[in-house]
C-alpha cells in the first residue's frame, strides 16, 4: 500500500505486506527528516531519521529514502504489522541557526493494518 | 515510555483560568521542546530551550503563554486567560544536542480542555 502523507491521510493495508507512506517538504534548506509514530493518546515515538546528504537509510524493518531533487521522502514498512497500526508523521528540520532543532511536523497519515 | 514525563496528562479547566504544565526530560538532555497538537494535526512548535536559555519561539505562543526552565532541568508552560481555542495536546520532548543531533523524544503530552 502506498499513500501520500498530506494529500490522503489514511492507508490501510494487510498484515503481511509492505507499507509505503509518503511526505512531501517544501524547504530546500531542510537538512535533517524524522519519522515519527504515534498511537492513539501516545507521544510522538521516533521511528528513523535521515540527513540531506543521505539517499536511504535502514532500521529495523523500515527504510526511509530521500529524493531532494522532487523533495520527497518515504517511510517503507517491511512485514506490517497490526502493531504498526498508528498515525506516521514525517518532520523537518530547516538548517542551522535559530531554528536549530525546531522541528515542522506533516500532517501525518493514518495507517490501518487489517488481519 | 522514553523517559520524558509530563504532567498532568489531562487538564480540564474553565475559560479564564490559568494552567501549568510541568515537563521533565531525559536526565542528560540540555535542550527542550514544547509543542502543541490539535486534533487530526502534527504537532506545532512552540519554544525551545538549551539549557536554562529560552532560545526561541513560536509565534503561536502569545503573550498569554510562559514557559520557563530555571535550571535548565525540568520545565513549565503556564497559559494564562485560557480560551476554548487553547484546548490541544501539549507536547514535551527533549534532546541532547551536540552539533546538528535533532533526535527528539517526546513525552505522553498533556491534554487541556477548556470548557
Amino acid at each position: 500500500g502506498e499513500s501520500v502523507g498530506l494529500h490522503l491521510p489514511t492507508l490501510s493495508v494487510q498484515e503481511g505486506d509492505n507499507s509505503i507512506i509518503n511526505c512531501a517538504y517544501s524547504n530546500s534548506a531542510s537538512d535533517y527528516f524524522i519519522w515519527y509514530k504515534q498511537e492513539s493518546g501516545k507521544g510522538p515515538q521516533f521511528i528513523i531519521d535521515i540527513r540531506s546528504n543521505m539517499d536511504k537509510r535502514q532500521g529495523q524493518r523500515v527504510t526511509v529514502l530521500l529524493n531532494k531533487t522532487v523533495k520527497h521522502l518515504s517511510l517503507q514498512i517491511a512485514a506490517t504489522q497490526p502493531g504498526d497500526s498508528a498515525v506516521y508523521f514525517c518532520a523537518e528540520n530547516i538548517g542551522g541557526g535559530s531554528t536549530l532543532g525546531r522541528l515542522y511536523f506533516g500532517r501525518g497519515t493514518q495507517l490501518t493494518v487489517w488481519p | 515510555d522514553t523517559g520524558v514525563s509530563q504532567n498532568p496528562r489531562h487538564k480540564i479547566t474553565k475559560r479564564g483560568q490559568n494552567v501549568t504544565f510541568r515537563c521533565d526530560p531525559i536526565s542528560e538532555h540540555n535542550r527542550l521542546y514544547w509543542y502543541r497538537q490539535t486534533l487530526g494535526q502534527g504537532p506545532e512548535f512552540l519554544t525551545y530551550f538549551q539549557n536554562e536559555a529560552q532560545l526561541e519561539k513560536s509565534r503561536l505562543l502569545s503573550d498569554r503563554f510562559s514557559a520557563e526552565r530555571p535550571k535548565g532541568s525540568f520545565s513549565t508552560l503556564e497559559i494564562q486567560r485560557t480560551e476554548q481555542g487553547d484546548s490541544a495536546m501539549y507536547l514535551c520532548a527533549s534532546s541532547f544536542g551536540q552539533g546538528l543531533t535533532y533526535e527528539q523524544y517526546f513525552g505522553p503530552g498533556t491534554r487541556l480542555t477548556v470548557t
